[in-house]
Order: structure tokens, then C-alpha cells, then sequence
């Protein structure tokens, strides 16, 4: 049982080439979620969906955008990267959005700005 | 808006010794509670989750936390720690429909 996968594991980027990272849960889940966690700051929410056809943005949505492509996929697009971008990317999801539903994680993405 | 406080970001303890870890949230109303543990090199897992009922609630691996609500706090506890306990936890809570905040976590090294 997979869970949630999340791809590429690690990446290294130069300041505005563009990316995507992609994440894929075989749970079923309504509700998808992609945060940064960086050091001192936990983990922050970008953007999630609540259900399939839906987006809307969390605490720091800004230089990012998504893309709900079907029930098991959501990704994650940096257009032009910068610096401060530079994070750790979990994907994760959860039954319903509602909050009593756990969240289950993915592996994460390093990724590394230049 | 809530947030969520984790005091302690660093704590070192031996093998054995007993282990409390600090939550403190802002939010008045009715929260939902969790605790995740993110071993070295690994994904967020759940610990414990605590929504009503018994404020002692027992998770996985030993630990539990109690929820103080006069407190706001849901302190995460564990009598005795191994060494395969080093990790970073995190708490979190929902509040309503609003999104899970997580706490800045504390990194916590077991020494043999």
C-alpha cells in the first residue's frame, strides 16, 4: 500500500527555471494538501483541495500554483523559483477536509533554489 | 486566527528518562488535536488525535497526551524514551472547518 507518493525526491533548480512536483494517493481521499516545512517554522500550508475540481489557497500561497488533475493527483507548479523557495515539499491527504480527519504524508521533496 | 505553540525546540534526554513535550493553542472554541512524529529521513506520521471525550488519550509506541482545556494545552508524554524515539514532533489543531496549523516543532535526540 503506497499511500501518498510524491516525486522527484530531490531537485536542485537555478533561480526562475519553472517546476512541478508531482503527488499521487492511492487512499481514496477527498482532500489533498501540499505544505513547505522549513527550519524554526513547521510545516505551512500552500494550497489544498477539498474535493476533486476544487482549490483554494492556504497561509503562503504566493509564488506557487496548483492543479487538482483527477481524485488521486494534485500537484504543485513553481513558474519562476527564487531562493526563498528553497524547502522541504510534503504533499498530503485526508479522507474529508473536515478537521477531526487525519492527514497522511508523503516523503517530501528537497528541493534547493539556486 | 489560531495558532499553536511548542516552547521547547530542542530536547535532549537519556534512555529511559521521561519525556513531556509542551502544546499550547489559541483558539476558544471546540479543537481537534493531534500529534505527528517525523522520524530522520521519514514522512509525518499520526501519534495520538484527541477530539472528545477522556483528555488522556493513548497513542502508538507508548506516548500519550493529556488535553487541559482550562490550559489550552495537550501536552504529549512518554514514561520512559528509547533511542529509536529521536525524532521531530509537531503539534497540531483544526478549529471548525479551518485548516490543520501545525506547531514549529521540537527535535527530540535520545542518547544511549
Amino acid at each position: 500500500n503506497a499511500g501518498v507518493t510524491q516525486t522527484p525526491k530531490f531537485q536542485v533548480l537555478k533561480t526562475g527555471q519553472s517546476m512541478t512536483l508531482q503527488c499521487a494517493q492511492d487512499m481514496n481521499h477527498n482532500s489533498m494538501y501540499w505544505y513547505r516545512q522549513d527550519p524554526g517554522m513547521g510545516l505551512r500550508l500552500i494550497y489544498y483541495s477539498a474535493s476533486e475540481g476544487t482549490t483554494d489557497k492556504g497561509e503562503v500561497p504566493n509564488g506557487y500554483n496548483v492543479s487538482r488533475l483527477n481524485k488521486r493527483e494534485f500537484s504543485l507548479r513553481l513558474e519562476s523559483a527564487a531562493p526563498s523557495q528553497t524547502s522541504v515539499y510534503f504533499c498530503a491527504s485526508s479522507e474529508q477536509g473536515e478537521g477531526r480527519q487525519p492527514q497522511h504524508f508523503g516523503d517530501g521533496t528537497r528541493l534547493s533554489i539556486l | 486566527a489560531q495558532s499553536v505553540s511548542q516552547h521547547n525546540h530542542h530536547v535532549i534526554l537519556s534512555e529511559a528518562a521521561s519525556l513531556e513535550l509542551g502544546c499550547n493553542y489559541s483558539y476558544g472554541g471546540t479543537v481537534n488535536l493531534f500529534w505527528y512524529v517525523q522520524y530522520p529521513g521519514q514522512h509525518l506520521q499520526l501519534l495520538l488525535k484527541y477530539f472528545s471525550g477522556d483528555p488522556l488519550v493513548k497513542g502508538i509506541k507508548g506516548f500519550e497526551a493529556e488535553f487541559i482545556k482550562s490550559k489550552f494545552s495537550f501536552n504529549l508524554r512518554k514514561p520512559s524514551v528509547q533511542w529509536s524515539d529521536t525524532a521531530e514532533y509537531f503539534c497540531a489543531v483544526t478549529a471548525g472547518f479551518q485548516k490543520l496549523v501545525f506547531g514549529t516543532g521540537t527535535r527530540l535526540l535520545v542518547s544511549p
